[in-house]
């Protein structure tokens, strides 16, 4: 059974940095075809994708270019964990952070979240 | 980045009628080279995640009632449920697979008449 649980604070403040801990089970990131990602969803709008790691220890990060600059993505594969931080959080980034297990379409280099966590609501205010 | 563009925004079909959304991406999702759409359907209940229905853009999940089916190549694409069950209240995306950085569509929202 494949499962995935975010945590971290639910209120930061704005400049403040974010970090979430996207702790999975059912699966492997050592597994060649796995990823996990980070994906958005301020109140009442749509998907945003932010972030994915993958199996690959050489070449193994992808940023979204809107917030690469603020984003970074690591792994724990020894403990199932990918973590997520975002710097200088301002309000508009208030939102619902999802991780979900990326199946990779190896040929390409594509790929798709066919498992999500329940996710948490961040809260940015002063 | 690839756009896709979702339509209707909210339709409101009648329990048991057929409900169409469509999805159009800026570019196409087409891979020439094994013939396959890079196109992927969600479905997301009030207070849950999204939940993968389609991949392929016609390829259903496991565990996906059979009444849920995806068609289209190219750029235009519909996911369409044949019978609308009260349980299919929910917001459908759209997502392209085919190229850096994936994309979402803006979502469509499916009532009940």
């Amino acid at each position: 059974q494949i499962t995935l649980k975010e945590s971290g604070p639910t209120l930061v403040k704005p400049t403040q940095t974010l970090t979430l801990t996207c702790t999975f089970s059912g699966f492997s990131l050592s597994t060649r075809g796995v990823g996990v990602g980070w994906i958005r969803q301020p109140p009442g709008k749509a998907l945003e994708w932010l972030a994915l790691i993958y199996w690959d220890d050489d070449d193994d990060k992808r940023y979204s270019p809107s917030v690469k600059s603020r984003l970074t993505i690591t792994k724990d594969t020894s403990k199932n964990q990918v973590v997520l931080t975002m710097t200088n959080m301002d309000p508009v980034d208030t939102a619902t952070y999802y991780c979900a297990k990326a199946h990779f379409v190896t040929s390409s280099w594509s790929y798709y979240f066919d498992y999500w966590g329940q996710g948490t609501l961040v809260t940015v205010s002063a | 980045d690839i756009v896709m563009t979702q339509s209707p925004d909210s339709p409101a079909v009648s329990l048991g009628e057929r409900a169409t959304i469509n999805c159009k991406s800026s570019q196409s999702v087409l891979y020439s080279s094994n013939n396959k759409n890079y196109l992927a359907w969600y479905q997301q209940k009030p207070g849950q995640p999204p939940r993968l229905l389609i991949s392929w853009a016609s390829t259903r999940e496991s565990g996906v009632p059979d009444r849920f089916s995806g068609s289209g190549s190219g750029t235009d694409f519909n996911l369409t449920i044949s019978s609308l069950q009260a349980e299919d209240v929910a917001v459908y995306y759209c997502q392209q697979y085919y190229d850096n950085p994936i994309t979402f569509g803006q979502g469509t929202r499916l009532e009940i008449k």
